[in-house]
């Protein structure tokens, strides 16, 4: 069975400053999507990015950006220039290209300072 | 366009009362799932349907029910509420899931609270 782990319970970073949150991920499957999910104090589960694991080019969304590293299933998430608004918990999560069910991580609490 | 929409948004049951937990949808999605979050952990697959018609059973779907009333409506019954299934809900959907590049949408989850 897939296994999804963040080894980060929480982390923080000053406003303006660059934060890598760490995801590992255990797989004997080669086709499979990643994907980061935004979790803020509304609770509401918001999609920020998603790795497709065939494309070698990692995904970029405006100040997001992943480093998906296959061979060691390994797939961060980098948020660039922080904002207040990007508080929260953020999930990790693995999908089977075959398959239907998403896999979570425990999550990381990121925490942004002013 | 609302996406995915849950109701209630807290609820607060005592032990062995039963409830329904509503989900909508209004992206035409074909596939919706049913999530449960418990601190700590990340969420979990209650049940998923596929499409409409067809319902099947996820990784904790023990003590729930689930109804696919139509393409938009997927609700979550607990027909005698337990301690244990204190948690938040969440309600998700997709295009369809044997699509290799699905995506989850997520609605905005319900607090359930069993005493």
């Amino acid at each position: 069975a897939q296994t999804v782990t963040q080894s980060q319970p929480e982390m923080s970073v000053q406003e303006a400053e660059t934060v890598t949150l760490s995801c590992t991920y255990d797989t004997s499957e080669s086709d499979y999507y990643l994907f980061w999910y935004k979790q803020p104090p509304s609770r509401q589960m918001i999609l920020v990015i998603r790795q497709e694991a065939y494309k070698q080019q990692n995904a970029t969304e405006n100040r997001f950006s992943v480093n998906f590293q296959k061979a060691a299933k390994s797939f961060s998430l980098k948020i660039s220039d922080s904002q207040l608004g990007d508080a929260a918990m953020y999930f990790c999560a693995y999908r089977s290209g075959y398959g239907n069910k998403l896999v979570f991580g425990a999550g990381t609490i990121l925490r942004v300072k002013s | 366009n609302a996406g995915v929409t849950q109701t209630p948004k807290f609820q607060v049951l005592k032990t062995g009362q039963s409830m329904t937990l509503q989900c909508a949808q209004d992206m035409n999605h074909n596939s919706m799932y049913w999530y449960r979050q418990d601190p700590g952990m990340g969420l979990r697959l209650i049940y998923y349907s596929a499409s409409e018609g067809t319902t099947d059973k996820g990784e904790v779907p023990n003590g729930y029910n689930v109804s696919r009333l139509n393409k938009r409506e997927f609700s979550l019954r607990l027909e005698s509420a337990a301690p244990s299934q204190t948690s938040v809900y969440f309600c998700a959907s997709s295009e369809a899931l044997l699509l290799s590049t699905d995506t989850q949408y997520f609605g905005p989850g319900t607090r359930l609270t069993v005493l």
